[in-house]
């Protein structure tokens, strides 16, 4: 089945530390998103890429990092820089660059910091 | 700016009651709308979207939606809710090659 995977569900990250969240799509897509969401605020963009080798900041981009080595990946690092990083992290994908077309999601992953 | 505005922070019905979740957004020009459900713990899922044309779009689930340009609103209707309706609900709007989300409306279903 196409789709989109995030690995692990669950992380736990001792302050301090950094760690990365995986976001792996078998849809074929050009472009991957990476938000990131708290209660009672929606989700906000963290970062995004249009194609492989290239990607873009979005609204709250500190404190992260991404890399678009393959069109399937879009792995997500969570630095020591990020100060508040406990949230539900998602990684969404949609098949037209330059363009809007319907994004679609994984099933996310959930990052506490201990 | 683009913005999306879901006034409704939270909403109770009654199981079998008819639904309405409200939208309005800000966008110079015509947008591209998608409503979204996440049930606790979990992603987004696509329920319905309006690119152009009838302004009325059906979707999964038993959902519509309708497009309103004067009143700039996607407000999203169901006639008779079910109790696995009750999840967060969504309202998004395509800008260019980015998406800007409500900060959502929270459903509980009551029996």
């Amino acid at each position: 089945d196409g789709g989109i995977t995030q690995s692990p569900k669950y992380l736990f990250r001792k302050e301090g530390q950094n760690v990365t969240l995986s976001c792996e799509q078998n849809l074929n897509h050009d472009a991957m998103y990476w938000y990131r969401q708290d209660p009672g605020q929606g989700l906000r963009l963290i970062y995004y890429s249009q194609i492989v080798n290239d990607f873009q900041k979005g609204d709250i981009a500190e404190g992260y990092s991404v890399s678009r080595e393959k069109k399937e990946s879009f792995p997500l690092t969570v630095t020591s820089a990020q100060k508040n990083p406990t949230a539900f992290y998602l990684c969404a994908s949609s098949s037209l660059r330059g363009s809007t077309d319907t994004q679609y999601f994984g099933p996310g992953t959930r990052l506490t910091v201990l | 700016a683009q913005s999306v505005t879901q006034p409704d922070i939270h909403i109770t019905v009654s199981e079998g009651a008819s639904l309405e979740l409200r939208c309005n957004y800000s966008y110079g020009a015509t947008p591209y709308l998608f409503w979204y459900v996440q049930s606790p713990g979990q992603g987004l899922q696509l329920l319905l979207k309006y690119f152009s044309g009838d302004t009325l779009v059906q979707g999964i689930k038993g959902f519509e939606a309708e497009f309103k340009r004067s009143q700039s609103s996607f407000n999203l209707r169901k006639p008779s809710v079910h109790w696995s309706d009750a999840a967060e609900y969504f309202c998004a709007v395509g800008a260019g090659n980015q998406f800007y989300f409500g900060t959502g409306t929270s459903l509980t279903v009551i029996p």
